[in-house]
């Protein structure tokens, strides 16, 4: 079984400056997905970054950056130039290859200080 | 185009009673899946849907049941409602595996 852990339940960070939210996962599969959700108040769940776990590049878009250690297990998430929107919980979760059934950790809120 | 769109938006039950809860895919998307989200925790898979089969089912009892329609719409059904089953319950369509999973904005179910 796959095990998602976020070990900061809240984080600040003034506007426009830089934040990482860490997430750790345990898994016994080689080949799996890795992704940062967002919810803001609205409840969506909405995409902000995906990783390939046979890629050795971490992904990028726009503000927003992935540090992945596959040895360590580790898939951190980088917010640059913060905006107030950006404010809202951050949802690390894994699927295996091959699967539809996404596991989530237990979330990060992320409050942004004008 | 539509995203995943879910019904209600809000929901209040009493214990005991029996709930259906609707969804409807990205058109194009053959799977959905269904997630509960407790206040304060991350998603728990209930069950995944592909073409009308269940392919995947979470650690719930068998009070929660679901199917899938030929046009990929999807319920999810919870009997016997308990107070712990108050949560926002989430919808979520693919296009495959692998593949990003869109979501709902979900049905808040409150059991009273």
């Amino acid at each position: 079984a796959q095990t998602v852990t976020q070990s900061q339940p809240e984080m600040s960070v003034q506007e426009a400056e830089t934040v990482t939210l860490s997430c750790t996962y345990d898994t016994s599969e080689s080949d799996y997905y890795l992704f940062w959700y967002k919810q803001p108040p609205s409840r969506q769940m909405i995409l902000v970054i995906r990783q390939e776990a046979y890629k050795q590049q971490n992904a990028t878009e726009n503000r927003f950056s992935v540090n992945f250690q596959k040895a360590a297990k580790s898939f951190s998430l980088k917010i640059s130039d913060s905006q107030l929107g950006d404010a809202a919980m951050y949802f690390c979760a894994h699927v295996r290859a091959g699967s539809y059934q996404l596991t989530f950790g237990k979330g990060t809120k992320l409050s942004v200080i004008p | 185009d539509a995203g995943v769109t879910q019904s209600p938006t809000h929901l209040i039950k009493t214990r005991g009673q029996q709930v259906t809860l609707r969804c409807s895919p990205i058109s194009g998307h053959k799977s959905v899946s269904w997630y509960q989200q407790v206040l304060g925790q991350g998603p728990q898979f209930i069950f995944q849907y592909y073409e009308k089969e269940e392919r995947g089912r979470g650690n719930f009892p068998d009070r929660f049941s679901a199917r899938q329609f030929p046009n990929y719409s999807s319920e999810l059904n919870v009997n016997a409602l308990l107070l712990g089953d108050s949560a926002l319950y989430l919808c979520a369509s693919s296009l495959d595996t692998n593949t990003e999973a869109f979501f709902g904005q979900g049905t808040r179910l409150t059991v009273v």
